[in-house]
């Protein structure tokens, strides 16, 4: 299975302030068709969990352009360029180039 | 609007079965691939397994695999997961969402507590 590594798994943040989250995945996500199979999901307290970021850098639908996703092969990053109060909750990374689905630990973004 | 409900879910004692439902509206079903993912008490998010859009696929985490088994039924617009042998570490809330390679579409969820 592929295993994905978020870094870190906490983070305070003040608002205003940006954020960055790691994710590595231990086998490239770099499909034979040219898609890297990476997105990002954002889980809000007491909510079912959202998606923002799907094939490394594109935003979903609706969500706000301050969140953007860079990355390839194997190292991918969530930046959040001026963080808001309805920012916190937990951000996972999930692979779905392959089966299993795998997601990341988890990383708890709160406010200052 | 586009809907995706759970239900099913409960207490259970230890070696016991379940089966949860999600019921879909407002999406066109039969054309979706449809993903289970659980999240135990104070813990992440598990990918637990999905089906294809005529039920011809299906693949499982190996936590799962041989104890849990999905189906769907696209004239009712609801997919299952029938949970067999089930042990306290199944205990989570358990979500569908429509699976496009990304999950753009959850449930709420439906809590099922493995317990004596």
């Amino acid at each position: 299975d592929i295993v994905m590594t978020q870094t870190p798994l906490s983070l305070s943040v003040t608002p205003g302030q940006p954020a960055s989250i790691s994710c590595k995945s231990s086998q490239s996500l770099l499909d034979t068709d040219g898609r890297t199979y990476l997105y990002w999901y954002l889980q809000k307290p007491g909510q079912s969990p959202q998606l923002l970021i799907y094939e490394v850098y594109n935003r979903f639908s609706g969500v706000p352009d301050r969140f953007s996703g860079s990355g390839s092969g194997t190292d991918f990053t969530l930046k959040i360029s001026r963080v808001e109060a309805e920012d916190v909750g937990f951000y996972y990374c999930v692979q779905s180039i392959e089966h299993p689905k795998t997601f990341g630990q988890g990383t708890k973004v709160e406010i200052k | 609007e586009v809907q995706l409900v759970e239900s099913g879910g409960g207490l259970v004692q230890p070696g016991g079965s379940l089966r949860l439902s999600c019921a879909a509206s407002g999406l066109a079903f039969g054309d979706n691939w449809m993903t289970w993912v659980r999240q135990a008490p104070g813990k992440g998010l598990e990918w637990v397994g999905n089906i294809k859009q005529d039920g011809s696929d299906k693949y499982y985490a190996g936590s799962v695999k041989g104890r849990f088994t999905i189906s769907r039924d696209n004239a009712k617009n609801t997919v299952y997961l029938q949970m067999n042998s089930l042990t306290g570490e199944d205990t989570a809330v358990y979500y569908c969402a429509r699976d496009y390679r990304y999950f753009d579409v959850w449930g709420r969820g439906t809590l099922v507590t493995v317990s004596s």
